[in-house]
Order: C-alpha cells, then sequence, then structure tokens
C-alpha cells in the first residue's frame, strides 16, 4: 500500500530535550516536506526537500532541522524543543513536478512543557 | 509572494443542501490550485486540483470547483451536502510553476452538516 508513515504518532516532552520525529515513505517520490497545524493558522511548511541530499527552508524553519540521506525518509529534529513548537506536524510527499498532489502522513501530535 | 485566502473559518450546512466553501488566490500569473480535505484525527487528502486544462474541476465525492481568472477565485461546491463531508477543507496554491516551487495553504474552512 502506498502511504506516507510517521512516527510517533503522539509525543509529550520537556523544554530543550532533543527529539527526531521520522518520515517515510514507500511511493519513490522525489519531493517531501514538513509542515505544522495549528488552529486558526492552517498549515505552514517547515521545510522541504526536492531530493536526496537537497534541502531548503518553508516559512517557519527556526527551531528545526532536517536531513535526507535516503529517498524514501526524511526525518524532522528538533534539538532544543521550545512550548511554542507544540503543534501538529505532518510530512508528505509527491513527484517532483508541482502539478502532483501530495500525500500527507497521519500526523504527529507534539506537546512541549 | 503567492497566498490563498479563504474567508471564514466555519460554515455549517443542512443535509441536502448546497456546499458553497470559498477560495480567492493572489498571483500575477494562474498558479496550480488544489482543495484538500482533512477528517477528524487524519492527515490531508486532495479532493481535485487545477492545472490549466479545464476550469472546472471535478474531484472526489461529489465535489468540483471552477477557475475563474478574472476574479481570482476557485471556490469548492457540492450539490447536495452528506453528513460524511464534516470535515476542514484547505485551498492551496503552488506557485510559479517550477520545480522549485512550493505549497501555500489557507487557514482551513471547518464544514458542518446538520441533520
Amino acid at each position: 500500500e502506498a502511504q506516507v508513515t510517521q512516527n510517533p504518532r503522539y509525543l509529550i516532552t520537556v523544554t530543550g530535550k532533543k527529539l527526531t520525529v521520522t518520515c517515510s515513505q514507500n511511493m519513490n517520490h522525489e519531493y517531501m516536506s514538513w509542515y505544522r497545524q495549528d488552529p486558526g493558522l492552517g498549515l505552514r511548511q517547515i521545510y522541504y526537500s526536492m531530493n536526496v541530499e537537497v534541502t531548503d527552508k518553508g516559512d517557519v524553519p527556526e527551531g528545526y532541522k532536517v536531513s535526507r540521506k535516503e529517498k524514501r525518509n526524511f526525518p524532522l529534529i528538533l534539538e532544543s524543543p521550545s512550548p511554542n513548537q507544540t503543534s501538529l506536524y505532518f510530512c508528505a510527499s509527491s513527484l517532483g513536478s508541482p502539478s502532483y498532489e501530495q500525500y500527507f502522513g497521519p500526523g504527529t501530535r507534539l506537546t512541549v512543557t | 509572494a503567492q497566498s490563498v485566502t479563504q474567508l471564514g473559518s466555519h460554515v455549517s450546512v443542512s443535509e441536502g443542501a448546497l456546499v458553497l466553501l470559498r477560495c480567492n488566490y493572489s498571483s500575477s500569473v494562474p498558479p496550480y490550485l488544489f482543495w484538500y480535505v482533512q477528517y477528524p484525527n487524519q492527515g490531508l487528502q486532495l479532493l481535485l486540483k487545477y492545472t490549466s486544462a479545464a476550469t472546472l474541476v471535478k474531484g472526489i465525492n461529489g465535489f468540483e470547483a471552477e477557475f475563474k481568472k478574472s476574479e481570482t477565485s476557485f471556490h469548492l461546491t457540492k450539490p447536495s451536502a452528506h453528513m460524511s463531508d464534516a470535515a476542514e477543507y484547505f485551498c492551496a496554491v503552488r506557485y510559479p510553476r517550477g520545480a522549485n516551487s512550493k505549497l501555500t495553504f489557507g487557514k482551513g474552512i471547518t464544514l458542518s452538516v446538520r441533520p
């Protein structure tokens, strides 16, 4: 089954404790992206990757890191989480062309206390 | 910079009534336009997309949207609402039409369907 998986689905952590949210897709997609969803703000792009070893900042990259060492994986790293990073995070992937739809993972709900 | 505007945050309709969710974009040239739906506790799913072919685009679950360049709009409609349509709906724009373009989402509209 074609899908985007994220782990964990739920995470509660404390300020400053490094964490990684994994994202994996099995569709051989070139383009992958991370979004955060906050009430009243819709989805905002954090980082995206056009292909292996090619990443770029989205609209809200501060406090986040990403890497793309393999085509299928695109982890999101919070090196020192803060309460304002409490949010619902989505990973998405698509073929390289911008006209193709993005396939979204199920989301990771992160709470930073 | 590209942007989309979804007026209002919540729309409520009766079952069987017309659904109309508005989306306006800002772009000097026609972008790619998308509508996504998010059901409770799930990720987003594509409803339909406009990529410069027909201006009336039909999507899944009976939804359709019409691209109107003169109004810079891409409103989503469904003739008869069903209870299962209750969800959050996002309009999104992708411009420029190049490999390095990114998807920009509107703030979303929550659709409620009354029995």
